[in-house]
């Protein structure tokens, strides 16, 4: 069963419109962690941030936010004032405890046109 | 900077030769690496988890003897395509745990195009 559903495959947006990636993860553990990688062209994955479990404060990090919600099993991720330069693929990830491997989503390719 | 070395980045390689991709912790040991493997326009998906100085454990339907997975120190995880053939092109990517296990950090990637 997939543990980690990204239901956008690509999404499109002008410069400076938000862009809101959705998260949806399915774990029996109580005890998790949820990520947010981007992947630009080059391919390299660039570590966006870590959530755990038992911290569903949603956070703010510049023109990105992250909101978790354990009720609905999602941890979406907002892109404010979009530019050019965040066009890339967006991957959700799911560690279950003492495991450390990552199930990824299956990415959401953000574009951005000027 | 970058706490993950992968090398090379790219290779093109003829069917039915070896390859091998080196993944070098930097600063600080790896006791444990995960490789993972990612088709064109699809997500990435592990292939295997070695821990240094022990067998590495493969993920179902990865095959052990085709994709070696060498760890012999706390420095260095390689990961050796044997006999490639086309169907084996991909961007292979490895990950370590930094100290504490508290965030992952991948190497560069390497993109392997077989002909």
């Amino acid at each position: 069963a997939q543990k980690v559903t990204q239901a956008q495959t690509e999404i499109s947006v002008v410069e400076k419109e938000d862009v809101t990636l959705d998260c949806v993860y399915e774990t029996r553990d109580t005890t998790y962690y949820l990520f947010w990688y981007k992947q630009p062209p080059s391919g390299e994955l660039v570590f966006l941030i870590r959530r755990n479990s038992f911290d569903e404060q949603n956070e703010i990090s510049g023109r990105y936010s992250w909101n978790f919600q354990k009720s609905t099993s999602s941890f979406n991720f907002t892109i404010t004032a979009s530019q050019v330069v965040d066009s890339a693929v967006y991957f959700c990830a799911l560690s279950e405890a003492g495991d450390y491997k990552l199930s990824f989503g299956a990415g959401t390719t953000v574009t951005v046109r000027a | 900077g970058a706490v993950v070395s992968q090398h090379p980045s790219r290779v093109i390689c003829k069917s039915g030769t070896s390859v091998k991709i080196e993944c070098r912790s930097l600063d600080f040991q790896a006791t444990t690496m995960f490789w993972y493997r990612q088709f064109p326009k699809q997500s990435l998906m592990l292939m295997a988890t070695s821990n240094e100085g022990s067998k590495a454990t493969y993920e179902q339907g990865v095959e052990k003897d085709k994709f070696l997975i060498n760890h012999a120190s706390l420095t260095l995880s390689t990961l050796t395509v044997t006999s490639a053939h086309p169907e084996d092109s991909s961007f292979y990517i490895c990950s370590t745990l930094s100290t504490g296990n508290t965030e992952a950090f991948f190497g560069q990637g390497t993109r392997l195009t077989v002909v």
